[in-house]
């Protein structure tokens, strides 16, 4: 059981580049989420979705875009990455019981 | 909307001392309470969660946390700490019976145990 998978682990990128996140989850969850983590901030939300074929926004959605594939699939773009967008993302998925499980993150740098 | 507070972005203890994480939120309705925990390199994972009944819940490895409404905390206990519990901690709230769970997280506490 491989919960939730995130493809790559670590991407350097340069400015105005574009990249893919990709996030997959195996436990049949409707939620998915996708955060990013910064130094005495915490984890904020970018954009989530509550269940196949939606997506909204979240607390810093500006420079993302997200597509929910499928049930198990739900991927974050980067269109013109920029150096703020330097973070460590995580992809989540929620179960039925209001539990959060989270992914092992992607670490993007922006140069 | 709602907010949490972790005062203490870092809490030095020797193994085997008690621990006590501070959590505050503020909230204009019921919330549901949550600690994660990441390990070095890793994702966040469930520690703890109150979501009704008795306001004392525990983990697996020790550690409990008590809901207290009237002072709108959700502080996390151990009463002996190990070198595993390395960590950093997070404190999250979020509204329940809104049909799609959005969790807030406090920013967060790094817990180093020594010998």
């Amino acid at each position: 059981n491989a919960g939730v998978t995130q493809t790559p682990k670590f991407q350097v990128l340069k400015t105005g580049q574009s990249m893919t996140l990709q996030c997959a989850q195996d436990m049949n969850h409707n939620s998915m989420y996708w955060y990013r983590q910064d130094p005495g901030m915490g984890l904020r939300l970018i954009y989530y979705s509550a269940s196949e074929g939606t997506t909204d926004k979240g607390e810093v959605p500006n420079g993302y875009n997200v597509s929910r594939l499928n049930k198990r699939e739900f991927s974050l773009r980067l269109e013109s990455a920029a150096p703020s967008q330097t973070s460590v993302y995580f992809c989540a998925s929620r179960s039925s019981v209001d539990t959060q499980y989270f992914g092992p993150g992607t670490r993007l740098t922006v140069l | 909307a709602q907010s949490v507070t972790q005062l203490d972005s870092q809490v030095p203890v020797f193994e085997e001392a008690p621990v006590e994480l501070r959590c505050n939120y503020s909230s204009s309705v019921s919330v549901y309470l949550f600690w994660y925990v990441q390990y070095p390199n890793q994702g966040l994972q469930l520690l703890l969660k109150y979501l009704s009944g008795s306001t004392l819940v525990e983990s697996i490895n020790g550690f409990e946390a008590e809901f207290n409404k009237s002072q709108t905390s959700f502080h996390l206990r151990k009463p002996s700490v190990h070198i595993s519990d390395t960590a950093e901690y997070f404190c999250a709230v979020s509204i329940p019976n809104t049909g799609f769970q959005k969790l807030v997280f406090g920013t967060g506490t790094r817990l180093l145990v020594s010998p």
